[in-house]
């Protein structure tokens, strides 16, 4: 069964910096990729997602992913972070039914 | 207009007893699933419903059963509660397939 895993439970930047959350994901053909975000006491929102098309996937509130077949990743991405991104993020994978990965958190400091 | 909604948003009862969520989806969508979601933000899949098939994980108890009246419709419903079932449980529905599943606010379970 396909899968994913999320590396760093918690990741900590400042506002302005770099946002890097790292997925890597097992499937032994092409993958449908997501990464969903959750605000505090929110369900899950759909940030963007990979279908086999573009291996950059832009997706809402300035974030992208790149899928790198050779890596088996799909890292998310934001060049500036700002403090309403301050959540919990998670990567997915679509085989019969979604399975996510374990969560990053995501602080974000003034 | 909420695409996907579930009631009640905060559920709090006792050990024993039994009682249902609720979920709706008006956006056409074939399947709908039910996830539980853990205090440590770990969500793992429950059942899935797809044209009157019920794909259930084998994991889940069977004090859970998901009833589905129409396809816009899948509730969640629960027998004799226990500690361990507090929880927030989302519902979610989708194309059948690799598409996209569209996600409700969560209804948060507490079993004293």
């Amino acid at each position: 069964a396909q899968s994913v895993t999320q590396l760093g439970s918690h990741v900590s930047v400042s506002e302005g910096a770099l946002v890097l959350l790292r997925c890597n994901y097992s499937s032994s053909v092409p993958p449908y990729l997501f990464w969903y975000v959750q605000y505090p006491n929110q369900g899950l929102q759909l940030l963007l997602k990979y279908t086999s098309a573009a291996t950059l996937v832009k997706g809402i509130n300035g974030f992208e992913a790149e899928f790198k077949k050779s890596e088996t990743s799909f890292h998310l991405t934001k060049p500036s972070a700002h403090m309403s991104d301050a959540a919990e993020y998670f990567c997915a994978v679509m085989d019969n039914d979604m399975r996510f990965g374990a969560g990053t958190r995501l602080t974000v400091k003034p | 207009d909420t695409a996907v909604s579930q009631t009640p948003k905060y559920l709090v009862t006792q050990m024993g007893n039994d009682k249902s969520i609720k979920c709706e989806q008006n956006l056409g969508h074939d399947t709908m699933y039910w996830y539980k979601q853990d205090s440590k933000k770990f969500l793992k899949i429950m059942f899935s419903y797809n044209n009157k098939e019920l794909i259930i994980n084998e994991t889940v108890p069977n004090r859970f059963s998901p009833k589905s009246p129409d396809k816009a419709h899948l509730n969640l419903h629960i027998n004799s509660l226990e500690l361990g079932d507090s929880a927030v449980y989302f519902c979610a529905s989708g194309f059948f397939g690799r598409d996209t599943q569209y996600f409700g606010p969560g209804t948060r379970l507490t079993v004293l």
